[in-house]
């Protein structure tokens, strides 16, 4: 098993730009989400998904949107970056919803926005 | 919101001190889970505790529930330099997903 697989590592953009930062799980796990990471402020909740075709807003989810069409992939997509989503992004599975599952996290992407 | 607060933020020690970071919340939890964070790595699943005044060890590694079921703590015995990174405590939100804490930066001085 992969686990939780994210793409790209890195990436630079510039204000305005769009782009979609890839999640894949191969664990069939129903439940999915995004996290943002930001020095001082730990993991921040964007958008998490319980299933196929279901989606719903975290925390923090202005400027970014998901889908899941299918139980492996839960893409995130910027729609009109700004500096101020300069951030590390986590893409995190579980066997089902996250407050009493292990949570099962992808290595990161780092994106910087100019 | 539910939210935690740990402390400290930073801990420097010397390799073979005790280092303990704490969690806090101003209501019941019914779980917490602690996660640890390797320097440039990603989050990963360390324990679930549940129960009032539950005590789980893995090997140097103490995690405690208070008796409230309202805090946490997680302490090292004789710290080595493996054990550096950010230490997370995470609790349940109302819509069932995970709140994290701010985190310790754990750094441990050969």
């Amino acid at each position: 098993n992969a686990g939780v697989t994210q793409t790209p590592k890195f990436q630079v953009l510039k204000t305005g730009q769009s782009m979609t930062l890839q999640c894949a799980q191969d664990m069939n796990h129903e439940y999915m989400s995004w996290y943002r990471q930001d020095p001082g402020m730990g993991l921040r909740l964007i958008h998490y998904s319980v299933g196929a075709g279901i989606t719903d807003q975290g925390e923090v989810p202005n400027g970014y949107n998901v889908s899941r069409s299918t139980t492996e992939d839960f893409p995130l997509r910027l729609l009109s970056a700004a500096p101020s989503q300069t951030s590390v992004y986590f893409c995190a599975s579980s066997q089902t919803q996250g407050a009493k599952d292990t949570q099962y996290f992808g290595p990161g992407t780092r994106l910087t926005v100019l | 919101g539910q939210q935690v607060m740990q402390i400290p933020q930073y801990q420097h020690v010397q390799e073979g001190e005790d280092f303990t970071t704490y969690c806090n919340s101003s209501t019941t939890l019914s779980n917490i889970q602690w996660y640890k964070q390797r320097p440039g790595g990603h989050p990963v699943f360390l324990i679930q505790l549940v129960k009032s005044g539950e005590v789980k060890k893995q090997k140097r590694l103490t995690f405690q529930f208070g008796e409230a079921k309202k805090n946490s703590s997680l302490h090292i015995t004789a710290t080595q330099t493996t054990d550096v990174g950010t230490y997370f405590c995470a609790c349940p939100t109302g819509a069932n997903n995970l709140f994290f804490g701010t985190g310790t930066r754990l750094t441990v001085i050969p």
